[in-house]
C-alpha cells in the first residue's frame, strides 16, 4: 500500500526544536523528492520546503528539510507560537502515478 | 502577485453535479501544470487531479476516476473541476494549486467548500 506516514501530533515550547517525520516507500520517497506544507485551518496551505531541503523565498531558515532513503524529516528550530499549524509531507509515487500526502501532523506550541 | 481564486462550491444533493472554477492571475497560466487538492472535514489533504499546460494530459487519484474531470481554458486563465455523481464522502474544501512537479504545489488558493447532503 502506498502511503506516507506521519505522527498525528507533535508539541514543543517556545524556543525549542521539533522534528516531524514522514515515512514512505521505494516508489514514493525512495524515488522522488519530498515537499512540506504548513496549513493553518481556514487558510490556504503554504509551501515550506520543496525538493527535500529547499526553502522558498520568504520561509524563515528556522524551517529545514532532510531525506534519507525512504524517510524524510521537517525540523523547526526556535519554535514560535505562530508555528502552531498542521504540517503535511507530499511526494510523487511512481506506482500510483500520482501525488501522495502524509496524514498530517498537528503541531502544538505549549 | 501570484493568485488563485476558487469559486463554485456549495450545497448539492447526493448524485448531483457541480463545476468548480479557479481564476489565476499574476503568472503565465499556460506555462504551468495545474492541480486540484481536497480536504474533507477533520481529514488530511488529498490530491485529486493534475492537468498539463495545454490540457492534453490529465491524471487523477484512482478512487475518483470517472466521476471527476479536470479541464482548463488558457485564454481565460481558468482551471475547472467537474464533479459528477457526488457522494457524501466528497464533502470537502477543494483547493486549486499550481503544480511544479513531484508533489510540489505553490501557490494554493483559499479553497471552495463543497457539501454533499440531502
Amino acid at each position: 500500500q502506498s502511503v506516507l506516514t506521519q505522527p498525528p501530533s507533535a508539541s514543543g515550547t517556545p524556543g525549542q526544536r521539533v522534528t516531524i517525520s514522514c515515512s514512505g516507500s521505494s516508489s514514493s520517497i525512495g524515488s522522488n523528492t519530498v515537499n512540506w506544507y504548513q496549513h493553518v485551518p481556514g487558510t490556504a496551505p503554504e509551501l515550506l520546503i520543496y525538493s527535500d531541503d529547499q526553502r522558498p523565498s520568504g520561509v524563515p531558515d528556522r524551517f529545514s528539510g532532510s531525506k534519507s532513503g525512504t524517510s524524510a524529516s521537517l525540523a523547526i528550530s526556535e519554535l514560535q507560537s505562530e508555528d502552531e499549524a498542521d504540517y503535511y509531507c507530499a511526494a510523487w509515487d511512481d506506482s500510483l502515478n500520482g501525488v501522495l500526502f502524509g496524514g498530517g501532523t498537528r503541531l502544538t506550541v505549549l | 502577485e501570484v493568485q488563485l481564486v476558487e469559486s463554485g462550491g456549495g450545497l448539492v444533493q447526493p448524485g448531483g453535479s457541480l463545476r468548480l472554477s479557479c481564476a489565476a492571475s499574476g503568472f503565465i497560466f499556460s506555462d504551468y501544470w495545474m492541480s486540484w487538492v481536497r480536504q474533507a472535514p477533520g481529514k488530511g489533504l488529498e490530491w485529486v487531479a493534475n492537468i498539463k499546460q495545454d490540457g492534453s494530459h490529465t491524471y487523477y487519484v484512482d478512487s475518483l476516476k470517472g466521476r471527476f474531470t479536470i479541464s482548463r481554458d488558457n485564454a481565460k486563465k481558468s482551471l475547472y473541476l467537474q464533479l459528477n455523481s457526488l457522494r457524501a464522502e466528497d464533502t470537502a474544501v477543494y483547493y486549486c494549486a499550481r503544480f511544479r512537479g513531484r508533489g510540489w504545489f505553490d501557490p494554493w488558493g483559499q479553497g471552495t467548500l463543497v457539501t454533499v447532503s440531502s
